[in-house]
């Protein structure tokens, strides 16, 4: 079973600029979670997806959002990029109640 | 919001030795979870725990589901050098996984 796709890996952006990233879950999973990581504030929470509809979010401003589509492919967009956006972008498939699968992430760094 | 408290936040062992880390949480979960990170990877599952009490054993790691619900703990027995990298633990309930902030393992050969 093919694990949980991102793309791009890398990705530098000005700030700013906006940026769109994207998931592929494990197939048959229907929830898509999205997770910031910085070195100092260890794994927050952004937003979980299921059946196209957000079902969780957490406390992050309005330039962060997200959509998944009819496969359950997720992506999600920042706007208005700022230096402090710089971190890696994890996301998790899963089905409900059961844990989360992890992809490697997508490394964005703002200049 | 529910928040978990991790520790150590990191520990410096010798190849050989064993390790323990834990998390305690205010709140109760029905799920108690470990991953470990390597460096520019995600998160990897190693552990999932499901009942109060609950011991799994996967290799040489070892974890517990606290009886209150409200604490989980991990050892590693006899470390390896390729158990360096950043673990942690997640509580998780109704679907909402939370996060412990991790400990980060070096193990010197």
């Amino acid at each position: 079973k093919a694990g949980v796709t991102q793309t791009p890996r890398y990705l530098i952006k000005t700030r700013g600029q906006q940026v769109t990233l994207s998931c592929s879950p494990i197939s048959g999973h229907r929830s898509v979670s999205w997770y910031q990581q910085t070195p100092g504030q260890g794994l927050q929470f952004l937003f979980e997806y299921f059946s196209e509809t957000q079902r969780n979010k957490g406390n992050f401003p309005g330039r962060f959002s997200g959509r998944q589509f009819s496969n359950s492919r997720s992506e999600m967009n920042v706007s208005t990029l700022e230096l402090g956006d710089s971190a890696l972008y994890l996301c998790a498939s899963s089905n409900t109640n059961s844990p989360l699968h992890f992809g490697n992430g997508t490394r964005l760094t703002v200049t | 919001g529910q928040q978990l408290n991790q520790s150590p936040q990191s520990m410096f062992i010798q190849e050989g030795e064993d390790v323990s880390m834990n998390c305690t949480s205010s709140s109760i979960f029905n799920t108690w979870l470990w991953y470990k990170q390597d460096p520019g990877e995600g998160p990897v599952l190693l552990i999932a725990l499901y009942k109060a009490g609950e011991l799994t054993s996967n290799g040489r790691l070892t974890a517990q589901f606290g009886i209150t619900r409200k604490d989980s703990f991990l050892n590693i027995s006899a470390s390896i050098p390729s158990d360096v990298g950043i673990y942690f633990c997640a509580g998780q309930d109704a679907g909402k996984s939370t996060f412990g902030d991790g400990t980060t393992l070096t193990v010197k050969p």
